[in-house]
């Protein structure tokens, strides 16, 4: 079985620039999550989905994050403009309801 | 948010050594689950523990649940070298599929 797929592995970039992050979930997983983990912490949601719709983006910064799942499978995640702090993995999860997660390996993220 | 607190925050044992780490969590849960992440990784599950559970092992693993305290640990017997990670706990309550996550322990194994 395939597992949690994220692009790219790693991204720098200047602050104000965007970047798009790209994750294809375990195949029949309609729930997917999107993490943020700053070094020497756990990770914090962002964004879940349960097939196409959002269930808890509380803490999304949405003035200038955004999540989309297409069709209920790939998801992208992007920031415009980035700022310092959002140096950081970004992982991926996939699951079906209740038990596991499964992870990508993330992104890291440096913003200079 | 976090709502779990670990404990250690960090361990450094001889291979061989057991190794047990200290979860603490706030809220009634479904189930406590267990992740290790290797440097630079992503995070993998290691073990799973329902609510109206109070142990569970799996290979070198051994949780506990206490519910009425809200706590649980992971024990590590006989580490290796390849354990050297941090750990993680996490809860996931009744209401959705979320984690609630510890700032994890990094657990060194030297050789």
């Amino acid at each position: 079985e395939a597992g949690v797929a994220q692009s790219p592995r790693y991204k720098i970039i200047e602050k104000r620039q965007s970047v798009a992050f790209w994750c294809n979930p375990i195949s029949g997983h309609a729930t997917l999550y999107w993490y943020q983990q700053i070094l020497g912490q756990g990770p914090k949601l962002l964004i879940q989905f349960q097939n196409n719709g959002v269930v808890d983006d509380s803490q999304l910064p949405k003035d200038r994050f955004s999540a989309e799942r297409l069709k209920g499978v790939d998801s992208t995640l992007k920031i415009q403009p980035a700022k310092l702090e959002d140096s950081a993995v970004y992982l991926c999860a996939s699951s079906l309801e209740f038990g596991p997660k499964y992870f990508g390996a993330g992104t890291r993220l440096s913003v200079l | 948010s976090q709502q779990g607190e670990e404990d250690p925050q960090a361990l450094s044992i001889q291979e061989g050594e057991n190794a047990t780490m200290n979860c603490s969590y706030k809220t009634s849960i479904n189930n406590l689950q267990w992740y290790r992440q290797n440097s630079g990784r992503g995070l993998v599950h290691l073990i799973l523990i329902r609510s109206n559970e109070r142990e569970k092992h799996s290979g070198r693993l051994r949780v506990t649940l206490d519910t009425s305290k809200k706590s649980s640990s992971l024990l590590i017997t006989a580490s290796r070298a390849a354990d050297t990670a941090s750990y993680f706990c996490a809860t996931e309550e009744d209401s959705n599929y979320q984690l609630i996550w510890g700032a994890g322990t990094k657990l060194i194994i030297k050789p």
